[in-house]
């Protein structure tokens, strides 16, 4: 059973210019979150999808966004990029039902902003 | 606001010695607890959870245990090996009524050294 897949891996991009990451969840899963984890702040929760709605969102600006599709995949996107913008960014799914919260993770784009 | 931590940045710990690596939460209106394992290049990975109705429970050679009096979580691994070097994380989540993989509060993590 193939796990969450995130690409790309790892992303270079400069101040000002926007990125798109790529999140597949395991089959038959129907919820991703997206963490953001950086060095100071520790990991930090972004935002959540289930069946293409976003559920739940964290305390970022409104420059991170992101979107599921109808076969859970998943894009986050952040425009007009800031240096602390830097970090790991994680992709999780789960099964999506009640009283379930084990995610399981990928390994994470890692976006260095110059 | 309010946020989960841990007492140790760092935890070295001799190989075949048991670790109890220790969180403490703020927020007594979470309902649900989780333990995960980063190690270095990969994404967080799940290894025990526990509700809020429970103080004790036990995975293959972990045990987490939940002190809802004092707000405090811990895990325990027993007789440590070397592939347990990791950060661990402790996680937890406001009681929610629509299911699913709620948005969860990270602690800050625990670098636990294994010596041989």
């Amino acid at each position: 059973k193939a796990g969450v897949t995130q690409t790309p891996r790892y992303l270079i991009k400069t101040r000002g210019q926007q990125v798109t990451l790529s999140c597949s969840p395991i089959s038959g899963h129907r919820s991703v979150s997206w963490y953001q984890q950086t060095p100071g702040q520790g990991l930090q929760f972004l935002f959540e999808y289930f069946s293409e709605t976003q559920r739940n969102k964290g305390n970022f600006p409104g420059r991170f966004s992101g979107r599921q599709f109808s076969n859970s995949r998943s894009e986050m996107n952040v425009s007009t990029l800031e240096l602390g913008d830097s970090a790991l960014y994680l992709c999780a799914s789960s099964r999506g039902k009640s009283n379930t919260g084990e995610l399981f993770f990928g390994e994470g784009s890692r976006l260095t902003v110059l | 606001g309010e946020s989960v931590g841990l007492h140790l940045p760092t935890l070295s710990v001799q190989e075949g010695d048991n670790s109890i690596i220790n969180c403490a939460y703020s927020n007594s209106a979470s309902d649900y607890f989780i333990w995960y394992k980063q190690e270095s290049g990969k994404g967080p990975q799940f290894i025990i959870d526990i509700r809020s109705n429970m103080d004790k429970r036990q995975g293959q050679r972990v045990t987490v245990l939940l002190n809802k009096t004092v707000k405090h979580l811990s895990l325990q691994i027993a007789a440590t090996q070397p592939g347990d070097s990791a950060v661990y994380f402790c996680a937890e989540r406001m009681a929610y009524s629509g299911g699913g993989a709620d948005g969860l509060t990270f602690g800050k993590g625990t670098h636990l050294i294994i010596q041989p």
